[in-house]
């Protein structure tokens, strides 16, 4: 399967424990995106890179959340101190974009990583 | 800033109905239209993409129209199935350098057998 892929799917934690998420992009995708989505809402945008550089994080990103892609290929998303608020589905998205190419910047998901802090 | 709102939040319908999901956004800036459907509990499942030059998109039962000078866009579901239920989001990409999808909060489909 050469789609999109997160890990782990479902995560149960306690307040106050840190987690991570990984995601898998599209082997030849330059883009990556991290939203959230809450029970009853669309996603969330949280953040973008191109390649290893952040280029933009919203303003949901608290300073508890970290997302890193260090080689430009697969990312991170890190919540620290999870508190109970910080229960939702994150996804993970990938782009391919630039010069040279006739793609239409479409953003691929994956399945999503579910998040249950108790 | 753009936003997108989808109506109705919820619909409920008999088989064999044809139906329309609706789909607004404030921005008529817009780069492309994407429609997706999601199970309750997965991931989101691409259904149509329309680029901003175009006006309409068809898959099988499903057909999806842009008008970008009137900020809509229409989900079109012919002789809707069971298997069709779920919910029905309209993203719009905001274009530029991040190229971003924003999202309505999605219409809620239950085809009753």
């Amino acid at each position: 399967d050469t789609g999109v892929s997160q890990d782990p799917r479902h995560k149960i934690t306690k307040r106050g424990q840190n987690v991570t998420f990984r995601c898998d992009p599209i082997s030849e995708h330059n883009r990556l995106y991290w939203y959230r989505q809450t029970l009853g809402q669309g996603p969330e945008f949280l953040t973008y890179f191109q390649n290893e550089a952040q280029l933009e994080k919203s303003r949901l990103l608290s300073d508890r959340f970290s997302a890193e892609r260090p080689k430009g290929s697969f990312s991170t998303l890190e919540i620290q101190r999870t508190e109970q608020g910080d229960s939702a589905m994150y996804l993970c998205a990938s782009s391919l974009v630039g010069r040279g190419t006739s793609n239409t910047g479409e953003l691929f998901f994956g399945e999503g990583s579910r998040l249950t802090v108790l | 800033k753009q936003e997108v709102t989808q109506i109705p939040a919820a619909l409920s319908v008999p088989e064999g109905e044809n139906l329309v999901l609706n789909c607004s956004f404030t921005d008529s800036a817009i780069y492309n239209l994407q429609w997706f459907r999601q199970d309750p509990g997965k991931g989101l499942t691409s259904l149509l993409l329309i680029q901003s030059s175009q006006r309409e998109q068809t898959s099988g039962r499903l057909n999806a129209s842009l008008d970008k000078s009137s900020g809509r866009s229409t989900l079109y579901i012919a002789a809707s199935q069971p298997g069709d239920s779920a919910t029905y989001l309209c993203a719009a990409y905001s274009g530029g350098a991040t190229n971003k999808l924003i999202f309505g909060t999605g219409t809620l489909l239950a085809v009753q057998p």
